[in-house]
This record gives structure tokens, sequence and C-alpha cells, in this order.
């Protein structure tokens, strides 16, 4: 089945500057992959996801690259702001069985946006 | 809408006792999940419905019954509570013709 690691698993960045978050993948034909964002206490959202056949996306300040050879990809986000403090979680489609995704999620990377 | 909704919130168990975590969604999906969530584990799925009817195994079965009562409810039930089974539980549905799952608030779960 399919197997997603996650680094780092804590970030911490000054406020304004990038962060990046990794996640690779082991299942060659996962398609579809999604990053959650999950506040404190809250549930996780999704935030961004980026299909196989695109190599980069973005939506303001946030993006995402897919590199299909090396079975990576990575959440960007620019411009850091003390709400973009959360734990973020990517995840790799393992199957689809009769329309019901079945996803395999990272470790989650504790991100905080140091003022 | 309310979107997701999971009842209780908060649960505290003693091992080996039972009881049913209760989740609907008011979207229309088809497709809806169990997640449970553990520190430095991330999510991992537990059941799974395609559709009303159906139900089937994901990462983490054992321990664990599902029944999805119509297309609105899917329930989550634990027959013998054990301290492996402290955790945090996320209900998720889908549309097919989306790609995104939306979470409900979660139940904090602790068994003794």
């Amino acid at each position: 089945g399919e197997n997603v690691e996650q680094h780092p698993s804590t970030l911490s960045v000054q406020e304004g500057d990038s962060a990046v978050i990794k996640c690779t993948y082991s299942d060659s034909a996962s398609n579809y992959f999604p990053w959650y964002k999950q506040e404190l206490g809250k549930r996780p959202q999704l935030i961004i996801d980026i299909r196989s056949n695109v190599g980069e996306k973005k939506d303001q300040r946030i993006a995402v690259t897919l590199n299909k050879t090396a079975k990576h990809f990575s959440l960007h986000i620019t411009e850091t702001q003390p709400e973009d403090s959360a734990v973020y979680f990517c995840a790799a489609i393992e199957d689809i069985i009769q329309g019901a995704q079945k996803l395999v999620f990272g470790q989650g990377t504790r991100l905080t946006i140091n003022p | 809408n309310a979107g997701v909704t999971q009842t209780p919130k908060f649960q505290v168990l003693k091992t080996g006792q039972s009881m049913t975590l209760q989740c609907a969604q008011d979207m229309n999906h088809n497709s809806m999940y169990w997640y449970r969530q553990d520190p430095g584990m991330g999510l991992r799925l537990i059941y799974y419905s395609a559709s009303e009817g159906t139900t089937d195994k994901g990462e983490v079965p054992n321990g664990y019954n599902v029944s999805r009562l119509n297309k609105r409810e899917f329930s989550l039930r634990l027959e013998s509570a054990a301290p492996s089974q402290t955790s945090v539980y996320f209900c998720a549905s889908r549309d097919a013709s989306r790609a995104e799952q939306f979470f409900g608030p979660g139940t904090r779960l602790t068994v003794l």
C-alpha cells in the first residue's frame, strides 16, 4: 500500500519568511496530493491540492510542487503570518473504491510563526 | 448547512466499556470516512463507506465496527474499549464530483 513520509515534524520561522514542508510517497500510481491545515483544537481543512498531471499550483501565498519522478511533493508558504501557525498534513491517494478516496496521510508538521 | 457534525465532543470510558460515535452530514455526500488522530502519526483511516449500504476496512479497523445507517449518517462503534483506542476521532465526507474531504469537529476519547 501507499506510504507517505513528511518532514520536518516541527518548523519554526520568523514572520515574513518562507516555510517549506516536504513529503515523499511510495506508490507511483498515486495521482492526487492534498494538503490539510489543522489549527489547534480544530478540524483539518483542505488548503491546496495538486494532481499528477501538473507540476505546480499556486493560490496566493501558498504553492505546491510535485516531482513525479522522485515521488515527492512540497508545500511552500511565502510571507508567513501568525495565522499560518498550525499543523499541516500532506496526503496521497492509495486507492479509489467505488468513488471513495482512500487517503494516506503524512505524520504532520507543526509550523510556528514567530513574530 | 451544518456540514459534518459529530457527537459527543468528549468521552471518557473505562476499559471494556462500549460506545458509539455518531457522525452526520447534510451535504448529500456519497462517501464517508472515520479517522483516528494520534500524536506524531497523522490521520489514519479506520473504516470508510463509498455509499449508503456499503462499508469497508481502512488501515486500522481492529476493535471497531461501523454502520452506514442512511446517506447522512455513519457511526463508529467500540465494542470493548481499550486504552490503545484513546485518540481523537474524526469523521469526514466527500462528494463524488469533488476531491475535497470535509471533516467534522472531532471526538476526543479517553479510555482508562
